[in-house]
């Protein structure tokens, strides 16, 4: 089955860039998008087809994607982007979803 | 106001049956595609199935065969049938309204989720 792979964590200071990485086989001709995660609440989408900004999230949050891997960075994180990050997309058929493993974002 | 309000869940043994309920308001769950999302404790996201606008079904490979996506239009209700089950399939189920444009869909609006246990 489809996998998208993400790094397990990621650390940076306040007002640091974060970035994160999501690397899958069809990424290449399947968009990406991004999830914020905290703790005990349901995800918040922060980032569709690869690199458009929801109305809300803040222009901190951006996204790109080249080949086979999509890229989240927060440029200046803030000791309140703590969270668990997934990328999500779908297979080359487009109708199995999936998600990627999820990265725990620590700012401090 | 788009809402969507999960029930269902409990404890249940392995082997055993449970079906999941997502009411939603808001919006015609029959015109959207609509999709359900697991999250074992401490653990990422899953996709578990989606049902488009015009019936089609998928699954992920870990329910696929014991899993079953539906909906009643007349009470705007999309279910999850879970049969078999395992411990493995214990988590948070989601359900969700996927919002899709250029070609592609995402999960746009969440419920709260409801938790299944399974265990003896």
């Amino acid at each position: 089955s489809y996998e998208l792979t993400q790094p397990p964590s990621v650390s940076v200071s306040p007002g640091q860039t974060a970035r994160i990485t999501c690397s899958g086989d069809a990424l290449p001709k399947k968009y990406a998008y991004w999830y914020q995660q905290k703790s005990g609440q349901a995800p918040v989408l922060v980032i569709y087809e690869d690199s458009k900004r929801p109305s809300g999230i803040p222009e901190r949050f951006s996204g790109s994607s080249s080949g086979t891997m999509a890229t989240l960075t927060i440029s200046g994180a803030q000791v309140e982007d703590e969270a668990d990050y997934y990328c999500y997309s779908t297979d080359s058929s487009g109708n199995r979803r999936v998600f990627g493993g999820g990265t725990k974002l620590t700012v401090l | 106001e788009v809402q969507l309000v999960e029930s269902g869940g409990g404890l249940v043994q392995p082997g055993g049956s449970l079906r999941l309920s997502c009411a939603a308001s808001g919006f015609t769950v029959s015109s959207n595609y609509m999709s359900w999302v697991r999250q074992a404790p401490g653990k990422g996201l899953e996709w578990v199935s989606v049902i488009y606008s015009g019936g089609s079904t998928y699954y992920a490979d870990s329910v696929k065969g014991r899993f079953t996506i539906s909906r009643d239009n007349s009470k705007n209700t999309l279910y999850l049938q879970m049969n078999s089950l395992r411990a493995e399939d214990t988590a948070v189920y989601y359900c969700a309204r996927q919002d899709c444009s250029g070609g592609s869909c995402y999960e746009g609006y969440w419920g709260q989720g409801t938790l299944v246990t399974v265990s003896s």
